[in-house]
């Protein structure tokens, strides 16, 4: 089974600033990993997803993501903060096997864009 | 740009009736899954279907729920005597590989009452 940590359900950053929501994930096999973003009233959006090959990913709206076997991680990082950022960040993981196959979300973490 | 669309975006229900949420998935994807997200928690994987059948269920889809595709563009979810518990935003998603790829759409949000 796989299973997907958020650290921190909510993170405050100002406009400019580095952005960084950290995702740890546990699974058995290699597992292709995402992250998805939530506007208020909205429905989910792929941000940015890594199935097999480089390991930096980069995605819509400036934001990348690394995965880090050795670390179990998939953080994602924007370089600079803007004020439409705004939203609820989830990390998901897929194990990807032959078969229909759901995602795995991780709790959410709520970025706050101070201005 | 393709879409998946889901109606409809609010539906509020007394406690013990059915109700039927619709999706219509991207045409060309061949996997449809319906997730919910309670008010404040995270979302949850409810169910997966392909080639007219369910693939994968989670504990949450017991007996009151099920999926259907009718008509070969609609994916529906039936709650067949909802409770206060299912209140929360329900989301049908859609892909063309069980890579977990999947495009969601708005979501319903249901309220029991």
């Amino acid at each position: 089974a796989q299973s997907v940590t958020q650290l921190g359900s909510h993170v405050s950053v100002s406009e400019g600033a580095l952005v960084l929501l950290r995702c740890n994930y546990s699974s058995s096999v290699p597992p292709y990993l995402f992250w998805y973003v939530q506007y208020p009233n909205q429905g989910l959006q792929l941000l940015l997803k890594y199935t097999t090959g480089a390991t930096l990913v980069k995605g819509i709206n400036g934001f990348e993501a690394e995965f880090k076997k050795s670390e179990t991680s998939f953080h994602l990082t924007k370089p600079s903060a803007h004020m439409s950022d705004a939203a609820e960040y989830f990390c998901a993981v897929s194990l990807g096997r032959g078969g229909a196959d759901g995602l795995t979300f991780g709790k959410g973490t709520h970025l706050i864009i101070q201005p | 740009e393709p879409e998946v669309t889901q109606t409809p975006s609010h539906q509020v229900t007394q406690m013990g009736q059915e109700v039927i949420l619709r999706c219509v998935p991207i045409s060309n994807h061949l996997y449809f899954y319906w997730y919910r997200q309670i008010l404040g928690q995270k979302v949850e994987f409810l169910v997966s279907f392909y080639n007219n059948e369910i693939s994968e269920k989670s504990e949450i889809f017991d007996d009151q729920f099920s999926v259907e595709r009718p008509d070969g563009s609609n994916f529906t979810l039936k709650i067949r005597s909802t409770k206060l518990e299912d209140s929360a935003m329900y989301f049908c998603a859609s892909s063309v590989w069980d890579r977990g790829l999947a495009f969601f759409g708005q979501g319903t949000r249901l309220t029991v009452v």
